[in-house]
């Protein structure tokens, strides 16, 4: 069965310093793996995805995300946070025959002024 | 840029009583998935679409459940009594045939009194 773990539930930076959100993944298939944020009352918005096309994937608003297969992580990460980044963060893979998405518990990223 | 609707956006309901969530899809995407998020917890998946049939669902999506595409455009959640515990935020997603990257509409929290 594939899923996500997410490391960390809360993390706290201060605006201008790196972002680091982590996630393991755990799957027999090469996976599929999304980075999606979610903004207070807001709804659910894709930040980059991996699909085994380069390990180093980039996505939105300055953020990219690293494949490590021999560490099967798939870290989101940021060289500069600013006060709007701050919002819940889900890390998911995809069910390589049903498509459907298995999401990690979230991230809840909280940025200093 | 084509996007996942959803209304309504806030739905108050007495236990017991019928509900009916709906959802418009990305208009040549043709799969349609319903998730579900209770308030602090993660992201669930509840049941697939495709190709006017349930494709997979979850233990969550028992027999109060159902889903339906009445017409070309809407996708629509149905829970035919409703708990307490249906209290959620739900959301629908769609996807383009054999595409792993679903496009989330903003959601529908679900109050059940």
């Amino acid at each position: 069965a594939q899923s996500v773990t997410q490391l960390d539930s809360h993390v706290s930076v201060s605006e201008g310093t790196p972002v680091l959100l982590r996630c393991n993944y755990s799957s027999s298939y090469s996976p599929s793996l999304f980075w999606y944020v979610q903004h207070p009352n807001k709804g659910l918005q894709l930040l980059l995805k991996y699909t085994s096309a380069a390990t180093l994937v980039k996505g939105i608003n300055g953020f990219e995300a690293e494949f490590k297969k021999s560490e099967t992580s798939f870290h989101l990460t940021k060289p500069s946070a600013h006060m709007s980044d701050a919002a819940e963060y889900f890390c998911v893979v995809s069910d390589v025959r049903t498509y459907k998405y298995i999401f990690g518990t979230g991230t809840r990223l909280k940025v200093l002024a | 840029e084509p996007e996942v609707t959803q209304t309504p956006s806030h739905q108050v309901t007495q236990m017991g009583q019928e509900v009916i969530l709906r959802c418009v899809p990305i208009s040549n995407h043709l799969y349609f998935y319903w998730y579900r998020q209770i308030l602090g917890q993660k992201v669930e998946f509840l049941v697939s679409f495709y190709n006017n049939e349930i494709s997979e669902k979850s233990e969550i999506f028992d027999d109060q459940f159902s889903v339906e595409r009445p017409d070309g455009s809407n996708f629509t959640l149905k829970i035919r009594s409703t708990k307490l515990e249906d209290s959620a935020m739900y959301f629908c997603a769609s996807s383009e045939p054999f595409r792993d990257e679903q496009y989330f509409g903003p959601g529908t929290r679900l109050t059940v009194t």
